[in-house]
């Protein structure tokens, strides 16, 4: 089975700041890697996928890059409205849709 | 507007059974794969289980294998998830989201569309 982890786990990070969020597979997945965003209370929310495809109306400042093992989010230029957790999920396997554990960005 | 609404959740007692439904509309629902994905309190993302648009392909993990069964019913726009011989480990909440392919990356899949969710409480 394909494990994903994400580094860090939390981050306390200030408004406007650039935010970089790393996610590790256990084997090589291509570019079969997800993103999503999570806030307290709501369902998940797609960011991008394909590794670097940002989903239809998510602002520009959520970029994805990385292909193989090791992928990385970056926000730009942290709003307030992206404090959430973000989650990796990988799809090269269609058996498991793994997601990792998760990365929380909360203010500094 | 697109829309999954989950139902059907609930307190259930360890060993007992409990069907969750989600209602979709906005889209033709029959074109569609689609995944349930729950979330236990204060936990991540798991991934419970993944039908394709004909239902003909179903995939589970392993911790609800022989225990959850995954069906849909095109004709009404709805997807169902069976949950027998529910366990406490099994308490979450339940998503069920929609799978999109992108066919010119590889194909890749994935999760374009959620519900709010539904919760299940299995306890004593």
């Amino acid at each position: 089975d394909i494990q994903m982890t994400q580094s860090p786990s939390s981050l306390s990070a200030s408004v406007g700041d650039r935010v970089t969020i790393t996610c590790r597979a256990s084997q090589s997945i291509s570019s079969y890697l997800n993103w999503y965003q999570q806030k307290p209370g709501k369902a998940p929310k797609l960011l991008i996928y394909a590794a670097s495809s940002l989903q239809s109306g998510v602002p520009s400042r959520f970029s994805g890059s990385g292909s193989g093992t090791d992928f990385t989010l970056t926000i730009s230029s942290l709003q307030p409205e992206d404090f959430a957790t973000y989650y990796c999920q990988q799809s090269y396997s269609t058996l498991l849709f793994t997601f990792g554990p998760g990365t929380k960005v909360d203010i500094k | 507007e697109v829309q999954l609404v989950e139902s059907g959740g609930g307190l259930v007692q360890p060993g007992g059974s409990l069907r969750l439904s989600c209602a979709a509309s906005g889209f033709t629902f029959s074109s569609y794969e689609m995944n349930w994905v729950r979330q236990a309190p204060g936990k991540g993302l798991e991934w419970v289980s993944y039908i394709s648009s004909s239902g003909s392909t179903i995939y589970y993990a392993d911790s609800v294998k022989g225990r959850f069964t995954i069906s849909r019913d095109n004709a009404k726009n709805s997807l169902y998830l069976q949950m027998n011989s529910l366990r406490a480990e099994d308490t979450a909440v339940y998503y069920c989201a929609r799978v999109t392919i992108a066919y010119e990356k590889g194909p890749l899949y994935y999760m374009d569309v959620w519900g709010k969710g539904t919760t299940v409480t299995v306890s004593s």
